[in-house]
């Protein structure tokens, strides 16, 4: 049974092409996360969202951003993709206190 | 930004050895947790740690949460080809016990295993 899902698994772009990627889960989880994951690297956190308010790394890109139109869907929008922003995309989610759970991860290839 | 120190980095065993990894941290976590990637997917949860001291078991997996609350291990016993991948670990303190809910990872272990 997929609890954390991300569509699609895999994703090409071109440079500057604006890409959203989506995360859906049926855990009822109220904290969700993106991260950033590259080759041989831990997973960099991105944002998160705690229910329905935001919350911006320090280091996080502006042309990275995200929207939670509801409990099960996050979406992470990448505005005009650089070849640096190649990566695997992890979502997780929480229920507030708790352990996260990842879906499988988009790989962003930029072209 | 911070991070947990896990050792070893990489491991190259046989079929049917145990293996043992480990993190520690300069800071106390209130959860300490395992997970497992595969190439291309996402980690997946083995084991998570929630008190000083305890010590879980899945399977052949064994963890187990330091007594300082600055350290964990995880052994995997009669290793078998598909234990190959990448484990992280992972501390966490939640927001309601003072903490920032964020996780802390450590780099990695590549474990190899050769049948």
């Amino acid at each position: 049974d997929a609890m954390v899902i991300q569509n699609p698994r895999y994703q090409v772009t071109q440079f500057g092409k604006p890409v959203t990627l989506s995360c859906s889960q049926t855990l009822n989880h109220n904290v969700m996360y993106w991260y950033q994951q590259k080759s041989s690297q831990a997973p960099k956190l991105l944002f998160h969202y705690y229910d329905k308010d935001f919350n911006n790394e320090a280091d996080t890109p502006d042309n990275f951003q995200s929207r939670r139109p509801n409990t099960s869907f996050c979406f992470l929008d990448i505005r005009s993709p650089g070849l640096g922003d190649a990566a695997m995309y992890l979502c997780a989610t929480s229920r507030e206190g708790d352990t996260q759970y990842f879906g499988p991860g988009t790989r962003l290839t930029v072209l | 930004g911070q991070q947990l120190n896990q050792s070893p980095q990489s491991m190259f065993i046989q079929e049917g050895e145990d293996v043992s990894m480990n993190c520690t941290s300069s800071s106390i976590f209130n959860t300490w947790l395992w997970y497992k990637q595969d190439p291309g997917e996402g980690p997946v949860l083995l084991i998570a740690l929630y008190k000083a001291g305890e010590l879980t078991s899945n399977g052949r997996l064994t963890a187990q949460f330091g007594i300082t609350r600055k350290d964990s291990f995880l052994n995997i016993s009669a290793s078998i080809p598909s234990d190959v991948g990448i484990y992280f670990c992972a501390g966490f303190t939640p927001i309601s016990q003072g903490g920032s809910e964020k996780l802390v990872f450590g780099k990695g272990t590549k474990l190899t295993v050769n049948p």
